[in-house]
């Protein structure tokens, strides 16, 4: 059966500092990978996707990126972060269109 | 990419039946409709999904309109612990924004 790992549960970090959050994928290959963000008390946005090694797009301008160095593992990071960047974070895979999303447990990101 | 809506929030007794709808009148003829929910600072959970055709599993019934522009989720038992914000979505494009979906809260 397929898993899927985040990491860390929740992270406070400092204005300015950088971030990396990690996901991976188990029991599967060439996933579809995705990264979206929750604002508190709003709908889920998506920020990244991916459909391959090496390929990433971006659905939204902002100061975060996303690299897919291995087939199963998906990485979101910052240089510097801002305090907007606060929120859950969550990754997701699913096989293709019209398959299902199945979401990891998410990242509790404040920015301090 | 479908656009939903749903209404932002019910109630819902404890024991009684659950009906969350969903508009989805841009949906694509080969877009499946799926529903989540998502607990409090948890990851959104699957529930179930449907074409056509009404579906049911262990955890909730799915109502779809012959003319697939809307939905219903049926949780045929509420209990405290369905409380959550629930989603549906169409699963062609990839999603790129899930909404805010429905607070369902069961009262006691």
């Amino acid at each position: 059966s397929q898993t899927i790992h985040q990491w860390p549960a929740t992270l406070v970090q400092p204005v300015g500092s950088p971030l990396s959050l990690e996901c991976t994928v188990e029991g599967t290959s060439n996933p579809n990978l995705y990264w979206y963000r929750q604002a508190a008390g709003r709908g889920l946005q998506l920020l990244f996707y991916s459909v391959g090694i090496g390929q990433i797009s971006s659905e939204v301008p902002q100061n975060l990126s996303a690299s897919r160095p291995q087939d199963r593992q998906f990485i979101l990071s910052s240089k510097k972060l801002l305090l907007s960047d606060s929120g859950f974070y969550l990754c997701a895979w699913r096989w293709g269109a019209n398959y299902g999303y199945t979401f990891g447990s998410g990242t509790r990101l404040t920015v301090v | 990419d479908a656009k939903t809506t749903q209404p932002t929030s019910m109630d819902c007794a404890e024991g009684r039946a659950a009906n969350l709808p969903c508009n989805h009148s841009t949906i694509s003829g080969n877009e499946y409709v799926y529903w989540y929910r998502q607990i409090h600072s948890q990851g959104p959970q699957y529930i179930i999904h449907g074409l056509k055709n009404n579906e049911t599993n262990e955890m909730a019934s799915l109502i779809i309109t012959e003319d697939r522009k809307s939905s219903t989720l049926i949780l045929p038992h509420a209990t405290l612990r369905d409380t959550a914000v629930y989603y549906c979505i169409g699963s062609g494009a990839n999603n790129l924004f899930f909404g805010t979906g429905t607070r369902l809260t069961v009262i006691p």
